[in-house]
């Protein structure tokens, strides 16, 4: 069965701070993968996605992440982080099947300190 | 707003009561899904639909809960005999129909926070 795995459950930076938040996930076939984000009372929203092409894709806000397909990652990073970015961050897998049905990692925690 | 509505937004009630959630999903989207989230996961699959068809059904899908879409359109989740195990956050989201390109790109709404005293 498909898994998604964030390695990082609680992340505190400093405003300007660099940030690499990991995931790894299990399947062995052809996969979609996405960030989604989740502001303090907001709901789930779409940060970026990899569907095929360049393995660095850039989202909103500043964030990127790359897919390495031989580590099974896709780790999101954003050079200078905000205060405003403080919120949670899920990963999200679908197969390249039909049912457009994602499978999320635990989410992580990110609390940037002004 | 045109985005996913859920309603009601929060619901307390008593063990082996039911309750029913209901989603309303962006209009053009032929797919709609329903997830539930506790504290300090991830969401976690329970259904899908395209139109009024429900497609798939995660084993977390108790026979206490059924999820309906009768008219393609919003779709209702209700909850039989509820237990303090069930209480989270149950989230709706919706799609694209497929062959768009944009599968897994889910368009959530805010949520239906259950609990069960």
């Amino acid at each position: 069965a498909q898994s998604v795995s964030q390695h990082n459950h609680h992340v505190i930076l400093s405003e300007a701070a660099s940030l690499e938040l990991g995931c790894n996930y299990s399947y062995g076939g052809t996969v979609n993968l996405f960030w989604y984000v989740q502001y303090p009372g907001q709901h789930l929203q779409l940060l970026l996605k990899y569907f095929s092409g360049d393995p660095l894709v850039k989202g909103i806000k500043g964030f990127e992440a790359e897919f390495i397909k031989s580590k099974f990652s896709f780790n999101l990073r954003k050079p200078s982080v905000q205060w405003s970015d403080t919120a949670e961050y899920f990963c999200a897998v679908t197969n390249s099947g039909n049912t457009g049905k994602l499978i999320f990692g635990q989410g992580t925690t990110l609390q940037v300190k002004p | 707003d045109t985005g996913v509505s859920q309603d009601p937004r929060h619901k307390i009630t008593k063990r082996g009561q039911n309750v029913t959630f209901r989603c309303d999903p962006i209009s053009e989207h032929n797919r709609l899904y329903w997830y539930r989230q506790t504290l300090g996961q991830g969401p976690e699959f329970l259904t899908y639909f395209q139109n009024e068809a429900q497609l798939e059904k995660s084993r977390l899908l108790s026979d206490r809960f059924s999820a309906e879409r009768p008219k393609g359109s919003f779709s209702t989740l209700e909850i039989q005999r509820t237990e303090q195990g069930d209480s989270a956050m149950y989230l709706c989201a919706s799609s694209v129909p497929p062959g768009q390109g944009l599968l897994g790109e889910l368009f959530f709404g805010e949520g239906s926070r259950l609990t069960v005293l």
